[in-house]
This record gives C-alpha cells, structure tokens and sequence, in this order.
C-alpha cells in the first residue's frame, strides 16, 4: 500500500512485558514521527526522525521508552516494563521532506497493558 | 491551560445544517496551522492547512487570527459523512517539527 503501515494492530501486554512497536513510513519520505493517543484525547508528541537521526526525543515520557530507525526507513519503538497507564495508541507519521509540516499518519498500534 | 484548546462538543447538527468550531492557541509564536478530522477508532486525516488569508476547500472554510491565536473551522451544508473528530493542530516553534494536537470537536450530524 501506499500509506503509513503500522504493525501490530493491536497488542495486549502484561505489566512488565517488553514490547516493541513497528513503523513502515511511506516510501521516500525523510521523517517520521511517534505520537501517543490516549482515549479522548489529541495525539501528544514522542519523538521525531529525519532519515537515520533522532533530532527530537522530547515527547517520550521516561527512559522506558525507546525509538530506532537505523536505515532511516522503519522505524520500532520500544516500551519496556510495562505499566498501565503506557494503555494507548501509538501513532506514526511520515512526511516528505524536513521542513513540511503535513504529516501523514497511519492507523496505530492499540496498545493494552494489563 | 492547555497549549491548543477547543471546545469538545458534541455538537449534533441537523443534515445541511452550517456548524463553526473554534480554537485557541497558547504560543504566539506558532508557525503552521491545521485541521485533521479523525473518525472513531481510525487514524487522524489532514482536512486542511490554515492561513493567515483564511482558505477555502468546497464546503469547508478555515481561517487563522494571528493577533488573537485562534483559528476556526467552518462546515457549509452539513452531510453525514462529516461526523467525526476535529483536531486543532498547531506547529508552535520554529525548528521544531512536532505537531502539537487539541483533544478535538465532535461533530454528529443527524438525518
């Protein structure tokens, strides 16, 4: 497909489980972007890559989590030991160049922590 | 206070009805500004870039007040279709490319 593919769908995660998180941006887009959603909220900022390079890490809400993207295409984030509020979905984004604003998102990751 | 506010609604409308939403943003030195329309349980779809000069696509019109950090959305002849989650966006430093999201209006439009 030609969007934002993000795998798995949906992930049920025991407190203190690893997890990782896959992003496939669209093809030939420099950036990308995690973002987190929580139920009835807008998605909040988590980090940002342009090709390889994490410029931006500033969303991410404690060293448990983690964000790579070593060939500058998809991109894993990681959560380790879980808790329950880390319940939410994470979005990816991509865009174009780096300096484009319009970012394109693809469908998430529902993640549940029990 | 929040750094993107908006009114969380729901606003429910009757089909062909003419509904407005309202933002206001913190940072005044914001550079870029949008609308995504999110749709339950889907990821957030860019509906429309927002300009100073105020823009229009078919039914939809968005327009951006610098001086008083606000921005509005503008539904025409409301279908259907168009029920769904309104995200304000704001990028709200230059340099920085994180978007920075309200928690959105909902729109439900009724037969």
């Amino acid at each position: 497909g030609a969007g934002v593919s993000q795998s798995p769908r949906y992930k049920v995660a025991k407190r203190g489980q690893d997890v990782a998180l896959r992003c496939d941006p669209i093809s030939g887009h420099v950036s990308l972007f995690w973002y987190q959603q929580a139920l009835g909220q807008g998605p909040e900022f988590l980090t940002y890559f342009q090709n390889e390079a994490q410029l931006d890490k500033s969303g991410l809400p404690s060293d448990r989590f983690f964000a790579e993207r070593p060939e500058g295409s998809v991109s894993t984030l990681k959560i380790q030991r879980t808790q329950q509020e880390d319940s939410a979905v994470y979005l990816c984004a991509s865009s174009l160049g780096s300096r484009e604003n319009i970012q394109y998102f693809g469908a998430g990751t529902r993640l549940s922590v029990l | 206070r929040k750094e993107v506010e908006q009114d969380p609604g729901p606003f429910n409308v009757p089909e062909g009805a003419t509904v407005a939403f309202n933002c206001t943003y913190s940072n005044s030195a914001s550079q870029s500004f949008f609308w995504y329309r999110q749709d339950c349980r889907k990821e957030p779809k860019l509906l429309m870039s927002v300009y100073s000069s105020g823009n229009e696509d078919g039914r939809f019109t968005a327009q951006l007040n610098r001086a008083s950090q606000y921005i509005s959305l503008l539904i025409r002849d409301s279908k259907l279709s168009d029920s769904a989650t309104y995200l304000c966006v704001v990028n709200k430093e230059t340099g920085r490319r994180a978007l920075t999201f309200g928690s959105g209006t909902r729109l439900q439009v009724q037969p």
